[in-house]
């Protein structure tokens, strides 16, 4: 089974610093990564995933995650935030092999303040 | 852009009623996927579909929950009785074929219940 841990449920920085949002799993097996954002009142839509290759992953909207296997985690970050990234973002795993269901951590509310 | 629909987006019931969720898929996915997400948590898995059939209803609270796609396309999710503790958002979501190879899945903006 796997499990999700991200390690801060909110995080408030101002418009145009940079912001990270910590994501940690715990898996007996390999896996997919995925970072999705719910905007207010909306469904989640995918940021970004990580399923081989590189370790560096990157979205068209300047976000990237690195996954570090050592450390199990899947950290997203971006350098200069926007008013318009105020949302919250999950992260979220899934197995290579056998039950592939998308298990998520509880979500990282992300506040951009001018 | 293709996008799931979902029905109703809010929905307030009485504890011991019934209520009803729909959901379309984007056109040509064969998996489905419903989820529940409570207030302050991530979405957790109720039931998958593949075409018509149920591959996971590992965590669906099948006392008072179905689920069913009978020409597998649209999905309905039933609850009945309904219970204090339902209220939360439902999630549909759909992808091409499936998690293989790390496939996407997308989400429609969800059914919000609020049961009194």
């Amino acid at each position: 089974a796997q499990s999700v841990t991200q390690l801060d449920s909110q995080v408030p920085v101002f418009e145009e610093a940079p912001v990270e949002l910590r994501c940690n799993y715990s898996s007996s097996v390999s896996v997919y990564l995925f970072w999705y954002v719910q905007y207010p009142n909306q469904g989640l839509q995918l940021l970004l995933k990580y399923l081989s290759g590189s370790t560096l992953v990157e979205s068209i909207n300047g976000f990237e995650a690195e996954f570090n296997k050592s450390q199990t985690s899947f950290h997203l970050r971006k350098p200069s935030v926007h008013i318009s990234d105020t949302a919250e973002y999950f992260c979220a795993v899934s197995s290579i092999q056998g039950a592939q269901k998308l298990v998520f951590g509880q979500g990282t509310r992300l506040t951009i303040n001018p | 852009e293709a996008e799931v629909a979902q029905s109703p987006r809010y929905k307030i019931t009485e504890k011991s009623q019934a209520v009803a969720f729909w959901c379309d898929p984007i056109s040509g996915h064969a998996t489905l996927y419903w989820y529940r997400q409570i207030l302050g948590q991530g979405p957790e898995l109720l039931v998958q579909f593949q075409d018509e059939s149920v591959v996971d209803d590992s965590q669906l609270p099948k006392d008072r929950f179905s689920a069913e796609r009978l020409k597998g396309v649209d999905s309905t999710l039933k609850i009945q009785p309904a219970e204090l503790g339902d209220s939360a958002m439902y999630l549909c979501a759909s992808s091409l074929a499936g998690l293989a190879f790390g496939e996407t899945q997308y989400f429609g903006p969800g059914t919000r219940l609020l049961v009194l």
